[in-house]
């Protein structure tokens, strides 16, 4: 079955501290996709990374950077020198390929809230 | 602003009633998702449309019904409304192609039944 663990409920950091949000999925299928969403106190959801199965390459966005481990089936996100904006909930997701040109919907993680202080 | 756009932003409604949540995709986008998210439950998948037709259906009551019209634009039905029903509902769309599988949100309808 689709699952996606994000063991952290919460973390607090100081600005400019470091921050790594796990992420663990469980899937059968060979092709998946992979998301991180961002949920800021406003409430919209926002887009930040789409991963596919295949391409296990790191990919680093200004202060973000996910690493995705087939192996340990994580897709792990670090913000880099964090900032009060960064303050969110963050979201992992899991879609399966499904045929006929559409895709599959999101699985969610539980989610992580991020506070940064000050 | 992730182009899709949803309306009303805040809706309050009492039991027993029945509330219609409307969305427009991106342009371009063929494919719409709605999504609920509430406290005990979280982010959960309703339904799937994909150019006027439903293909997917994920935890949604046999309360809630959805269309999508020939202009894309879909609407979520919710009749019978109970307490727990309250939630903020989402709606994404995506361009439904190879190689491109991004959903983008619209801002959410927060429903409040009392």
């Amino acid at each position: 079955a689709q699952k996606v663990t994000q063991a952290q409920t919460e973390i607090s950091v100081v600005e400019k501290e470091d921050v790594t949000l796990d992420c663990v999925y469980e899937t059968r299928d060979t092709t998946y996709y992979l998301f991180w969403y961002k949920q800021p106190p406003s409430g919209e959801l926002v887009f930040l990374i789409r991963r596919n199965s295949f391409d296990e390459q790191n990919e680093i966005s200004g202060r973000y950077s996910w690493n995705f481990q087939k192996s340990t089936s994580s897709f792990n996100f670090t913000i880099t020198a964090s900032q009060v904006v960064d303050s969110a909930v963050y979201f992992c997701a899991l879609s399966e390929r499904r045929g006929g040109g559409s895709q599959g919907n999101l699985i969610f993680g539980k989610g992580t809230k991020l506070s940064v202080k000050p | 602003d992730s182009g899709v756009t949803q309306t009303p932003k805040h809706l309050i409604t009492a039991t027993g009633q029945r509330v219609t949540l409307r969305c427009s995709p991106r342009s371009g986008d063929l494919s719409v998702y709605w999504y609920q998210q509430s406290l005990d439950q979280g982010l959960q998948f309703l339904i799937q449309y994909y150019n006027g037709e439903e293909r997917a259906k994920g935890n949604i009551l046999e309360r809630f019904s959805a269309q999508q019209f020939p202009d894309l634009h879909s609407e979520l039905n919710l009749s019978s409304l109970e307490l727990g029903d309250s939630a903020l509902y989402f709606c994404a769309s995506s361009v439904a192609s190879r190689g491109t599988y991004e959903q983008y949100f619209g801002p959410g309808t927060r429903l409040t039944v009392t």
